[in-house]
């Protein structure tokens, strides 16, 4: 049984630039959760996608958004890249519901 | 939002107890969590327990919640080298979002 699992591992991109990460759930799970990571800070939630739709949203702006497909996979967005956008962003995902939320591995993106 | 508040770094001797202690804001949270992170990798659930619960035991972690003084912790009984990581407490109430604390550093020693 697959656990969550994200890609790429790495990115680096350009400040301006656009980026987009995917994320595929644990097997059976139907919801998203995306959170990012910067560096020796905990977790901040961005956003939450369940049957295609954004059902919670965190502090974050608009330049942040994201996708829920029909397999329950997600992709994750950024438009604008800052420097301050350099992070992990880990998806986590879950049973509508639950408040059980398994983590993937993370995509580290760099923002030069 | 729900503020959650850890102590950023303690050092054990092998084979010792390791307790880490989290506090938390919002009185209507209904699940408390601790999530282990390795260095590159993701969180990965050791345990939590519902807030109508004092108490709960797996193995060599054990929860303890003071719902009073909002107040958490997590003993780890025997700590081995493979301990070492960042121990994040976090908290969710009705709306299922997670808030996390920042994380405590736990290096074990021989």
């Amino acid at each position: 049984d697959a656990g969550v699992t994200q890609s790429p591992t790495h990115l680096i991109k350009t400040r301006g630039q656009q980026v987009t990460l995917r994320c595929s759930p644990k097997s059976g799970h139907d919801t998203v959760s995306w959170y990012q990571q910067a560096l020796g800070q905990g977790p901040q939630f961005i956003f939450q996608y369940y049957e295609e739709e954004e059902r919670q949203r965190g502090n974050f702006p608009d330049r942040f958004s994201g996708h829920q497909f029909p397999n329950y996979s997600s992709e994750l967005n950024v438009n604008a890249l800052l420097l301050g956008d350099s992070a992990l962003y880990l998806c986590a995902s879950s049973f509508w519901g639950s408040y059980e939320q398994y983590f993937g591995p993370g995509t580290r993106l760099t923002v030069t | 939002g729900e503020d959650v508040e850890q102590s950023l770094f303690l050092s054990v001797r092998e084979g010792d107890s390791s307790v880490i202690n989290c506090t938390y804001t919002d009185s209507s949270s209904t699940y408390l969590y601790w999530y282990k992170q390795e260095p590159g990798a993701g969180l990965q659930l050791l345990t939590y327990i519902f807030s109508n619960m004092d108490m709960k035991q797996d193995q060599r972690l054990t929860v303890l919640l003071n719902k009073k003084d909002k107040h958490l912790s997590l003993r780890i009984a025997d700590t081995q080298t493979g301990d070492s990581a960042i121990y994040f407490c976090a908290a969710v109430g009705n709306d299922y979002k997670l808030s996390f604390g920042a994380g405590t550093t736990v290096t074990v020693r021989a």
